[in-house]
């Protein structure tokens, strides 16, 4: 398998445009995380799914992001619009999906709102 | 907030001896697990422990779990350069969140 599969691996945007980022997870894991990381705050759980279902959202900062999984294979995580605070790298990650099982990461996209 | 802390935040040791990290978290876990993050790459996963295990061994590193005090350390044994990276906890209380620490930077000079 090729591991979760995250693109574009860098972003440069301008603020205030619409920034959308993509990641396929590894073929049978149920459970599709997205994280966010900067040296202020580390590693930030943002919103994970279940079989394509969001569950919990609460780390989504605000309205301005939002993310879908229409399918089993496919996530996109979009900001709308794009705020130079929002720079950070964002991670995708999945899991087989029983409880506590490990998790495995996308290589992240570098995202630069200038 | 359910995140983890590591202590130190780095570490620098020469290659051949031992590392050891240490991590802290506010509620009752189901399960604590160590990732590693070399730089500018995604976290890599390298052991878990169940809250009813006390120590667990894989390879070079040994990972010890004390629920009472909620408190994990990692122990990388015989460090070689390669494994100058971040090291991160993370933890799930419920369901499949899991909270990961600020992690630990650790520099291995050859």
């Amino acid at each position: 398998d090729a591991g979760v599969i995250q693109s574009p691996r860098h972003e440069v945007t301008e603020m205030g445009q619409e920034v959308t980022l993509r990641c396929k997870p590894i073929s049978g894991h149920d459970y599709l995380f997205w994280y966010r990381q900067t040296m202020m705050r580390g590693l930030e759980l943002l919103i994970y799914f279940n079989n394509n279902v969001p569950i919990d959202d609460s780390g989504m900062p605000e309205d301005r992001f939002s993310a879908k999984m229409p399918n089993a294979s496919f996530s996109t995580l979009k900001i709308q619009p794009s705020e130079p605070r929002d720079s950070a790298v964002y991670f995708c990650a999945s899991s087989p999906g029983a409880r506590g099982e490990k998790l495995f990461f996308g290589s992240g996209t570098q995202l630069s709102v200038l | 907030s359910q995140q983890g802390e590591e202590d130190p935040q780095a570490l620098s040791i020469q290659e051949g001896e031992n590392a050891t990290m240490n991590c802290s978290y506010k509620t009752s876990i189901n399960n604590l697990q160590w990732y590693r993050q070399n730089s500018g790459r995604g976290l890599v996963h390298l052991i878990l422990i169940r809250s009813n295990e006390r120590e667990k061994h894989s390879g070079r590193l040994r990972v010890t779990l004390d629920t009472s005090k909620k408190s994990s350390s990692l122990l990388i044994t015989a460090s070689r350069a390669a494994d100058t990276a971040s090291y991160f906890c993370a933890t799930d209380a419920t369901g499949n969140q899991f909270y990961f620490g600020t992690g630990t930077s650790l520099t291995v000079i050859p």
